[in-house]
């Protein structure tokens, strides 16, 4: 079974940089062609697609936070990571990790995290 | 850049069948898929491709998608389907656009 956990500082200050790291077990993540993606949900509110990694290393991002966005794989430990930097009381969210598809679909989801942005 | 429009919220008896909609412009030649997100809990894949049912989901649930519409189709519901559900697409130019999102209420 497939199952992907996040993890990472639940409290971000204003200007700093947010860092979560999602574990993979039941999956490589160096095969397969998925590609390893950052959604988040900001509190009562809907889903926004942050960015994916993809298996070769290639990575793309939502352009409206393309310049803030930083994704890595590290293969050997199974996981994958997200940096947002300067971080706004806007980016406060439930930040999951999840394995999408070619034809666009999540079928994998951690449980994710909640990132609050306060001083 | 690519909407999908979804209504706030549906209410439906148990038993009877809930449909939850997704617009979005010429969406039926696009493939959709649905989640169902129950509180304080990551969104769950219930259906993909427009009607393909992951394994472990209830024959229950299946999926719709022609021109602008897509369609969550729950029969018989219960009171476990009480939760909210988006739809999914991935797009050329806005790449991965989520509806939303509808609360399912079971009366």
């Amino acid at each position: 079974q497939v199952q992907l956990q996040e993890s990472g500082p639940g409290l971000v200050k204003p200007s700093q940089t947010l860092s979560l790291t999602c574990t993979v077990s039941g999956a490589s993540i160096s095969g397969g062609g998925y590609y390893w993606t950052w959604i988040r949900q900001p509190p009562g509110k809907g889903l926004e697609w942050i960015g994916y990694i993809y298996n070769s290393g290639n990575t793309y991002s939502n352009p409206s936070l393309n310049s803030r966005v930083t994704l890595s794989l590290d293969t050997s430990r199974r996981q994958f990571s997200l940096s947002l930097s300067s971080v706004t009381a806007a980016d406060t969210a439930v930040y999951y990790c999840a394995r999408g598809h070619r034809s666009g679909y999540f079928d994998y989801w951690g449980q994710g995290t909640l990132v609050t942005v306060s001083s | 850049s690519y909407v999908l429009t979804q209504p706030p919220a549906v209410s439906e008896a148990p038993g009877k069948t809930a449909r939850i909609t997704c617009v979005g412009n010429n969406i039926g030649s696009k493939s959709v898929h649905w989640y169902q997100q129950k509180p304080g809990q990551a969104p769950v894949l219930v259906t993909y491709n427009d009607r393909d049912r992951p394994s472990g989901i209830p024959e229950r649930f299946s999926g719709s998608n022609s021109g602008n519409t897509a369609t969550l189709t729950i029969r018989r519901v219960e009171a476990g389907d009480e939760a909210d559900y988006f739809c999914q697409v991935w797009d050329t130019i806005s790449d991965w656009v989520f509806g939303g999102g509808t609360k399912l209420t079971v009366l």
